[in-house]
């Protein structure tokens, strides 16, 4: 059975640094690795999307990596904002089904 | 540019009473699943549906039915609702269902007395 955690489950840091989030998961057997970010009160939006061939994906300040073999993702997040400032969650889906599972997320707080 | 709509927003129920949560659609998207978030636990997949008439479980589907008639609307139904049943739930879809990006509601607020 997948099973996928978050650690941290939450961080706090200065406006500017560099960060890194990280997500495991117990089964490597998937088709993707999927970033989220959740805003207070709000349903989730996607930010990345690694298939299993893959190993990182971009967009802007965001950077995701996939290690299959360690059973691990990391989400990196350049020059951190306040805006930054959410819930950030990682799911994976397993090959032979439709089913994605998420880790619990980690809570990022970026100050000012 | 209404993606996936759920409604209501809050809904508040007694126990032993029954609802239906409403999701539908704008994307022609095939996949549709229903997902509840508990804090600590992150979101657990409840039903999903691959189509029109077709439906399979997920993780946690007990006390909780569903039925997909057209491809816009996946309704969520809770036949005799328990203060467990108390959470935040969350509909989600996509194209096919594999290996896409999942685009969500913004969530149901359900508290059970």
């Amino acid at each position: 059975k997948q099973e996928v955690t978050q650690i941290p489950a939450a961080l706090s840091v200065p406006e500017g640094e560099n960060l890194v989030l990280n997500c495991s998961f117990t089964d490597s057997a998937i088709y993707n690795l999927q970033w989220f970010r959740q805003d207070p009160g709000k349903g989730l939006t996607s930010l990345l999307l690694i298939q299993s061939s893959q190993r990182e994906q971009t967009s802007g300040r965001l950077n995701a990596s996939l290690d299959k073999s360690s059973g691990r993702s990391t989400l990196y997040i350049a020059a951190s904002q306040p805006g930054d400032s959410a819930t950030y969650l990682c799911a994976a889906q397993n090959t032979g089904g439709f089913k994605t599972i998420f880790g619990a997320g980690t809570r990022l707080f970026v100050k000012a | 540019n209404a993606g996936v709509t759920q409604t209501p927003k809050f809904q508040v129920l007694k126990t032993g009473q029954s609802m239906t949560l409403q999701c539908a659609q704008d994307m022609n998207h095939e996949y549709m699943s229903w997902y509840r978030q508990d804090p600590g636990m992150g979101l657990r997949l409840i039903h999903y549906s691959v189509g029109a008439g077709i439906t399979d479980q997920g993780e946690v589907p007990n006390g909780y039915n569903v039925s997909r008639s057209t491809t816009e609307d996946f309704p969520l139904r809770l036949l005799s609702a328990a203060p467990s049943q108390t959470s935040v739930y969350f509909c989600a879809s996509s194209y096919r269902g594999l290996d896409e990006k999942l685009f969500f509601g913004s969530g149901t607020q359900l508290s059970v007395l």
